[in-house]
């Protein structure tokens, strides 16, 4: 099956600093990736769509200036936080359809940040 | 709008017990997706089924089995003989048709004992 990693695992970082996520499709190119937010004990929430060669959409209520979102690459998404604060520590975690499949989605194994 | 719920926060039961994970979803679209996802402690997501809202079939696999009813939108998964190995967090999600946005529910720990 395809296969969605991202890097790092885990973080921890001092309260003001940027920390950069990646996300990547290792199979398989995927012009479209999700970025999801999980707090602890919490259902996932949709933070923005990451679209190849154009600007991400962010959901309603989340800081793009706060979350930037590249899609450098058919392969590669970032999400990069910056200023992070500790109300940002939560558990990231990416996704990614294949190609001509609308119904399926791949995670990436998730981002634990701790933010200082 | 679309919605996911899963009502049942936290289970427990002892080993071998059938545990039944209920999930309500809402939506006015007629083509959507339905999937059941596990995330055990570590926090990756398990893929465990996929259905098309055209297809009501129950599913079995394993110990594991579904029941999609249309008439009440619900999708609920069932585990017979339930281990411990089953516990975890289990999501019910929802997604469009021709979109890939995925709508989670609140999610349903389950905690088997021995």
């Amino acid at each position: 099956g395809a296969v969605v990693s991202q890097h790092p695992s885990r973080v921890i970082c001092k309260s003001g600093t940027s920390v950069k996520i990646e996300c990547r499709s290792l199979d398989f190119q995927a012009t479209t990736m999700f970025w999801y937010r999980q707090f602890p004990k919490q259902s996932l929430m949709l933070m923005a769509t990451s679209n190849e060669g154009s600007k991400a959409t962010y959901e309603q209520g989340v800081e793009k200036d706060k979350f930037l979102i590249n899609h450098a690459s058919l392969t590669l998404s970032t999400l990069t936080v910056t200023s992070a604060h500790p109300e940002d520590s939560s558990f990231y975690i990416c996704s990614a359809p294949l190609a001509g499949e609308f119904d399926t989605q791949y995670f990436g194994p998730g981002t634990r940040l701790t933010v200082l | 709008a679309q919605k996911v719920t899963q009502a049942q926060t936290e289970i427990s039961v002892v080993e071998k017990e059938d545990v039944t994970l209920d999930c309500v979803y809402e939506t006015r679209d007629t083509t959507y997706y339905l999937f059941w996802y596990k995330q055990p402690p570590s926090g990756e997501l398990v893929f465990l089924i996929r259905r098309n809202s055209f297809d009501e079939q129950n599913e079995i696999s394993g110990r594991y089995s579904w029941n999609f009813q249309k008439s009440t939108s619900s999708f609920n998964f069932t585990i017979t003989a339930s281990q411990v190995v089953d516990s975890a967090v289990y999501f019910c999600a929802l997604s469009l048709y021709n979109f890939n946005k995925f709508y989670f529910g609140s999610g349903t720990k389950l905690n088997v004992k021995p």
